[in-house]
C-alpha cells in the first residue's frame, strides 16, 4: 500500500534554516501537504503543492518536490522557537479524500 | 468562525466502557472525516461522512466502532467496550461540499483507556 516516510527528529539553532524531508511511494499522488502540530493542538495546514509543480514558496516556507524520486521537502528560513512542533507530510491522489500521513518530524529549535 | 470543534479534549475510560467523541465541523462544511493517531504514528483515515450518510468507512475497525453525522448536531464517533489498544488521539476534519485542498482539523480528543 501507499506509504509516506519522514525522519523522526530534527534539531536546529534559532535563526538557521530547517529542512524537513519526506518520501512517498504512491506514483499517483496528486497533492502533497505539510501540516504543523503544536503540543496538545490539532493539525494546521501550512502549505500544499500540486504534483506538476517543482517548487512553491510562501514567506519563510519553501516546498520542493522531486517527483522522479518521490521526495518532498519543507524548508523553513530563519527558524524561530515558535516553529518548534511536529511537522507532518501527507499525500492524496486526485479524486480521493483519503490522506496518507507520515509519522511526523519533531522539530526542536534551540535558542 | 470557530473552526472544527472537538470535545472532549481528553477522555479517560475503563476497559469495557463506551467512549463518545464529538465533532462539530466548520460553519458551511458538510463533509466530516475522522482520523486516528496512535502513539508515535501518523494519522490514519477511519471514516468519511456527509450529513446522514456514511460515505466510506473502510478505515474503521470492523467491530465496536461506529460513526454518525445526523442532520442536526455534531458528528459522533462511538467506541463500544473500549480496550487499551483504543488509546489514541482521534482527529476530526471537515471540508465544504465542493471539496478543496487541505482539510481543517480539530484539536483532537485524546482517549486513554485504563
Amino acid at each position: 500500500g501507499e506509504d509516506v516516510e519522514q525522519s523522526l527528529f530534527l534539531s536546529v539553532r534559532e535563526g538557521d534554516s530547517s529542512v524537513i524531508n519526506c518520501t512517498y511511494t504512491d506514483s499517483s499522488s496528486t497533492y502533497l501537504y505539510w501540516y504543523k502540530q503544536e503540543p496538545g493542538a490539532g493539525l494546521q495546514l501550512l502549505t500544499y503543492i500540486f504534483s506538476n509543480m517543482d517548487m512553491k514558496q510562501d514567506q519563510r516556507l519553501t516546498v520542493l518536490l522531486n517527483k522522479k524520486d518521490k521526495h518532498l521537502s519543507l524548508r523553513i528560513a530563519d527558524t524561530q522557537t515558535g516553529d518548534s512542533a511536529i511537522y507532518f507530510c501527507a499525500e492524496s491522489s486526485s479524486g480521493t479524500y483519503k490522506y496518507i500521513f507520515g509519522t511526523g518530524t519533531r522539530l526542536k529549535v534551540l535558542a | 468562525n470557530a473552526g472544527v470543534m472537538q470535545n472532549p479534549r481528553h477522555l479517560v475510560r475503563r476497559r469495557g466502557q463506551e467512549a463518545r467523541l464529538r465533532c462539530s465541523p466548520m460553519k458551511g462544511h458538510s463533509h466530516v472525516y475522522w482520523y486516528r493517531q496512535l502513539p508515535e504514528e501518523g494519522l490514519k483515515f477511519m471514516v468519511y461522512l456527509q450529513k446522514e450518510n456514511i460515505i466510506d468507512e473502510s478505515g474503521m475497525p470492523k467491530e465496536r466502532f461506529s460513526a454518525e453525522f445526523p442532520k442536526e448536531g455534531p458528528s459522533i464517533l462511538r467506541i463500544q467496550q473500549v480496550v487499551r489498544g483504543d488509546s489514541a488521539a482521534y482527529f476530526c476534519a471537515s471540508s465544504p461540499p465542493e471539496g478543496g485542498r487541505g482539510y481543517t482539523f480539530g484539536s483532537g480528543t485524546r482517549l486513554t483507556v485504563v
